[in-house]
Order: structure tokens, then C-alpha cells, then sequence
């Protein structure tokens, strides 16, 4: 069974410039999240999506959002793009329920803003 | 005081020796929780879930101390391959709540020496 997808693998930007990131879950996993690890830091948690809608978000400003597809894929939107967003992207799938919720996670995405 | 707190370490040890991990959670309302591996520059899996009664599974022991909201990861026995950063996970798993929350600790870097 496939896991996690993500693309690109990697990503180069300037400043000012916008990001898109994809993302698609394991089939059957309705939710979606995703995660930013700026290099040597732990996971920041950003953004999660179920059945379509946006659940919650971390502390992250507004140029930071997403969107999840009828086919439950993902995409996040970086927009503005500044050079300390230069990170590892993390999608990662789960089921809703049961409340074991293990989270399945892609090899990311790696922002590299210039 | 940071919703979920973890030594950053480095904890280094000989091949052989058991070492522990704690991870403290400040929210005493938090039910599901969990430890997760990260290889260098790879995606965190799921190395086990922490329940209420504890947990084992080989040389890996989670317990769970509500009392004083902290989780713990024991490895006995440690292996050169068990060198990873583990990050703990503190998650409320109720449903469509705006309170709800993922929070990964920003780990806790093993490394086992021959």
C-alpha cells in the first residue's frame, strides 16, 4: 500500500515569491496535516484538514494556508514567502477515528527561500 | 512554560546500556499520547503509543503519569540502531473541537557509541 506522497522533494523560492506544496494521504485517511521543521527545531504543527475542511491551525500568520481536495489531497500555500520559512514540510495522514490516531507522515518537502 | 516540553539532550550512551526519556505536557486535559522516531533528515514514524496502564513492546517501555503529567520512554538493551531523535506527542483527540491540538515536543536526540 502506498504511503504518503509529497511533492516537489525540494523547492527553491526568493523572498516574495509563493510556495505551493502537495500532499496526498493514504488511501482511506480522511485527515490531513502539516507541519513545519525549520532546521534543528522540532515540528511546528500548522495546519489540519478533514473531510475538506480546515480544523484547526497552529500560530502561524495567514500567508500560511491550505486547502483539502474531494480526493482528500492536500495543498499548502505559502504565500509572501521570507527567507526564515526555509524549511522541511511534513504531511502526514491519519484516521479521524479511532482516537489511536497514529499519524502517517511523508518525506516532506524541503523550502529553500533565496 | 511550553505546552510540551522535552531534554533536547544529546543523551550519548553505550551500546547495551538503558537510557530514559521524559516528556512533560502542561495540559491536564490532554488523552492520547505517543513517541515518535526521527532518523536524520527522515520523516518521524511511530514507535508506540503511550496508554494509561503503560505499555512494552521488546526493549521499548512507555508509561504515562497523569499525576504528574509527564510521559517516559525507557530503552533497555540499546542498539547502535536506536540512535534517532525521539519526539513525544501530546494530542486531544476530540473530535471537530476547537481546543483540539497536536503538539510534538522538539526531541530528544539519542546516540548509542559502540
Amino acid at each position: 500500500e502506498a504511503g504518503v506522497t509529497q511533492s516537489p522533494t525540494h523547492l527553491i523560492k526568493t523572498r516574495g515569491q509563493q510556495a505551493t506544496l502537495r500532499c496526498s494521504p493514504i488511501s482511506g485517511h480522511t485527515s490531513v496535516y502539516w507541519y513545519q521543521q525549520a532546521l534543528g527545531l522540532g515540528l511546528q504543527f500548522l495546519l489540519w484538514y478533514d473531510e475538506g475542511e480546515e480544523r484547526n491551525r497552529g500560530n502561524f500568520p495567514p500567508r500560511f494556508s491550505g486547502r483539502q481536495f474531494p480526493n482528500y489531497s492536500s495543498e499548502l500555500n505559502v504565500n509572501a514567502l521570507e527567507l526564515e520559512d526555509s524549511a522541511l514540510y511534513l504531511c502526514a495522514s491519519s484516521l479521524l477515528f479511532p482516537s489511536y490516531n497514529e499519524q502517517f507522515f511523508g518525506p516532506g518537502t524541503r523550502l529553500t527561500v533565496l | 512554560r511550553k505546552e510540551v516540553e522535552q531534554d533536547p539532550g544529546p543523551f550519548n550512551v553505550p551500546e547495551g546500556a538503558t537510557v530514559a526519556f521524559n516528556c512533560t505536557y502542561s495540559n491536564s486535559a490532554s488523552q492520547s499520547f505517543f513517541w515518535y522516531r526521527q532518523d536524520c533528515r527522515k520523516e518521524p514514524k511511530l514507535l508506540m503509543s503511550v496508554y494509561s496502564s503503560g505499555n512494552e513492546d521488546g526493549r521499548f517501555t512507555a508509561q504515562l503519569n497523569r499525576a504528574s503529567q509527564y510521559i517516559s520512554l525507557l530503552i533497555r538493551d540499546s542498539k547502535l540502531s536506536d540512535s534517532a531523535t525521539y519526539l513525544c506527542v501530546v494530542n486531544d483527540p476530540t473530535p471537530y473541537s476547537s481546543a483540539s491540538k497536536i503538539i510534538f515536543g522538539s526531541g530528544t536526540r539519542l546516540s548509542i557509541r559502540p
